[in-house]
């Protein structure tokens, strides 16, 4: 069972499009984390929110997390072809003991062409 | 180094074969945490330390894995008898106690043939 479910998985754009990343659960969480992973790489932390309805932007990037906690969204500005990646959401649930025990969703693998 | 350190990068090894994976993690971090990320796949929690200790092994998918940690630095991840199942990246990360950020290194992908 995903708990959290990423769409698209696939995304293939052109230069200066505009995408979303959507995170979905049925689940509450108490933070929900965005990452890049690049390909023989670690991921790397983008973004964290934390308050229902809360709203981050980073350059050409925003993110949403919902106002009950259980989804988020990732938009991206004009994408350019160094935002080629695969993107994963990670929640981490309420009540836990370890911050860095994260539920991952599967990922959406970016690609955008110039 | 700076970053979280992974050795072997890629190992490949047959069926029934034992494996061991090493984290050093970056110096002073108390929390490690290791994942596994199957082709395509999200990430998979396996355990987490805090020191030397695991009070989270709730991950590690059967009695095969195992893992240890010494010293508050490094950790090694061992998988007994392996399956082809257990292809996967593992990642490991690490982070000061009670933070927010946890930091991966690049991982160790392991094929089993």
């Amino acid at each position: 069972t995903q708990l959290l479910e990423q769409s698209p998985q696939f995304l293939s754009i052109q230069e200066g499009e505009n995408l979303t990343v959507y995170c979905n659960s049925s689940s509450v969480f108490s933070s929900l984390q965005w990452y890049r992973q690049e390909p023989g790489e670690g991921p790397v932390l983008l973004v964290t929110v934390v308050t229902g309805g809360e709203v981050k932007k980073l350059k050409r990037l925003t993110f949403q997390f919902g106002d009950a906690r259980k989804d988020s969204s990732l938009h991206i500005t004009a994408a350019q072809p160094g935002d080629t990646g695969l993107y994963l959401c990670a929640g981490r649930r309420p009540g836990g003991t370890s911050y860095g025990k994260l539920t991952f969703g599967q990922g959406t693998i970016l690609t955008v062409h110039p | 180094g700076a970053g979280v350190s992974q050795s072997p990068s890629n190992k490949v090894t047959e069926k029934g074969k034992d494996v061991e994976l090493r984290c050093d993690p970056i110096s002073g971090h108390t929390a490690l945490y290791w994942y596994r990320q199957r082709l395509g796949q999200g990430l998979e929690f396996l355990i987490y330390f805090q020191g030397n200790s695991a009070p989270d092994k709730s991950g590690l998918p059967s009695d095969r894995f195992s893992a240890e940690r010494t010293g508050e630095s490094v950790s090694t991840l061992t998988i007994q008898r392996t399956q082809q199942e257990d292809s996967a990246v593992y990642l490991c990360a690490s982070s000061p106690g009670g933070a927010n950020t946890i930091y991966f290194g690049e991982g160790s992908w392991l094929t089993v043939v």
